[in-house]
């Protein structure tokens, strides 16, 4: 059975500062997900990670990927407000046509 | 683009009543799956539709149906609400190419209350 965890569920964050999260996942698989969830919002589609290695970056966020440690990070980089959101990472099995399963979500919160 | 479509965005239950939550894609998706959120517990997949035709069973399906009416339409029947239901349901769709870099395209989200 897949489990994703995500470490840690509650970030406070001072504006300006660096912060990384971490996605651990406990089957093999090189299909990794980053979404994020405003309050009272849906999800939306942030990174996919599909190789050992992988990085992508978009503004203050850089996700990246570690297929052999099953450990995927998302960085965040002199934090501002607009980044409060709750992030969340999900992993697909490498085989078939599966569902995402997701981690329970990193709260953020950027202060002043 | 209207994407993924939920109703109703808001329901109050009592304990036994029956509902259904409605979800249609106008993507032309192949798969379509229901979620719950509950605070502290990210999302769990109750049941999903790989296809048209197909449903399978997720983390958590207990006290829920679901059905695949055509491509577009994907919907999730609570026959006797339980206050444990009380959670926040998203729908999801996906093409299902295959494609290991496909993404779950999400709807709005339907905030249930059973008392």
């Amino acid at each position: 059975e897949l489990k994703v965890e995500q470490n840690p569920l509650f970030l406070s964050m001072q504006e300006g500062k660096n912060y990384t999260i971490y996605c651990n996942y406990s089957t093999t698989s090189d299909r990794l997900y980053w979404y994020r969830q405003d309050p009272g919002k849906s999800l939306e589609s942030l990174f996919v990670l599909l190789s050992n290695g992988a990085v992508k970056q978009e503004g203050r966020l850089m996700a990246s990927l570690d297929t052999k440690a099953r450990l995927s990070t998302l960085h965040i980089t002199a934090a501002v407000h607009d980044l409060s959101a709750t992030y969340f990472c999900a992993v697909r099995l490498s085989s078939g046509n599966t569902p995402l399963v997701f981690g329970k979500g990193t709260r953020l919160s950027v202060i002043a | 683009n209207a994407g993924v479509t939920q109703t109703p965005k808001f329901q109050v239950l009592k304990t036994g009543q029956s509902m259904t939550l409605q979800c249609a894609q106008d993507m032309n998706h192949n798969s379509m799956y229901w979620y719950r959120q509950d605070p502290g517990m990210g999302l769990r997949l109750i049941y999903y539709s790989a296809s048209e035709g197909t449903t399978d069973k997720g983390e958590v399906p207990n006290g829920y149906n679901v059905s695949r009416l055509n491509k577009r339409e994907f919907s999730l029947r609570l026959e006797s609400a339980a206050p444990s239901q009380t959670s926040v349901y998203f729908c999801a769709s996906s093409e299902s190419t295959g494609l290991p870099n496909e993404k779950l395209f999400f709807g709005s989200g339907t905030q249930l209350s059973v008392l």
